[in-house]
């Protein structure tokens, strides 16, 4: 398996635009989780799905952010619009399942707001 | 929202020295703890995960011990080599979710 999948790589765009990153979990994880990485807080969740569905997105920083599932193999998480606050490191991560399973990270995509 | 706390925050050793760090966690709601190697510029990659008090577990030169009835975890590098340069983050699973430490940046100098 190619492991879990990011798009793209780095992300540069300016301030009030939309930005949608991509992530294409583990073929049959049933877990993916959206994480973002920034030097003050460190690895945060910001959303979780299990088969498809939201789970908790109280990670979500406000409205400006969406996340969706709309099927297994794919998982999109929306900036709009967005601001130079949200330029940060966000990695997606999958699981095989609950419990003790491992998680997998993506290489992440790195955004730059300007 | 869980707290866990890695100290210290960063390391410098020299090579061929021995070192550890700690993960402090919640005893409550505790299912597994799991410890990642974080290189620059990568993403983390399994270490270790653990789920009973008392376990140990081993990878060459880097084991780990666990105690959940204080809520701590134990990461020890013996022998320190450049290439274990890295920040080691440890990881509280509550079964269904993840809660990340800010991580242990460690800098092996030759």
């Amino acid at each position: 398996d190619a492991g879990v999948i990011q798009s793209p790589r780095h992300e540069v765009t300016e301030m009030g635009q939309e930005v949608t990153l991509r992530c294409k979990p583990i073929s049959g994880h049933d877990y993916l989780f959206w994480y973002r990485q920034t030097m003050m807080r460190g690895l945060e969740l910001l959303i979780y799905f299990n088969n498809n569905v939201p789970i908790d997105d109280s990670g979500m920083p406000e409205d400006r952010f969406s996340a969706k599932m709309p099927n297994a193999s794919f998982s999109t998480l929306k900036i709009q619009p967005s601001e130079p606050r949200d330029s940060a490191v966000y990695f997606c991560a999958s699981r095989e399942g609950p419990g003790t399973y491992e998680q997998y990270f993506g290489p992440g995509t790195r955004l730059t707001v300007t | 929202i869980l707290n866990v706390e890695q100290s210290p925050q960063s390391l410098h050793v020299q090579e061929g020295d021995s070192t550890n760090f700690t993960c402090s966690f919640p005893s409550s709601n505790f299912y597994a703890l799991h410890w990642y190697r974080w290189e620059t510029a990568k993403s983390p990659e399994a270490l270790f995960v653990m789920t009973l008090n008392g376990d140990e577990k081993k990878k060459g030169r880097i084991s780990a011990t666990l105690n959940t009835k204080e809520g701590y975890s134990y990461l020890y590098i013996k022998g320190s080599q450049p290439e274990d340069s890295a920040t080691y983050l440890c990881a509280f699973n509550t079964g269904n979710q993840f809660y990340f430490g800010t991580g242990t940046s460690l800098t092996v100098i030759p």
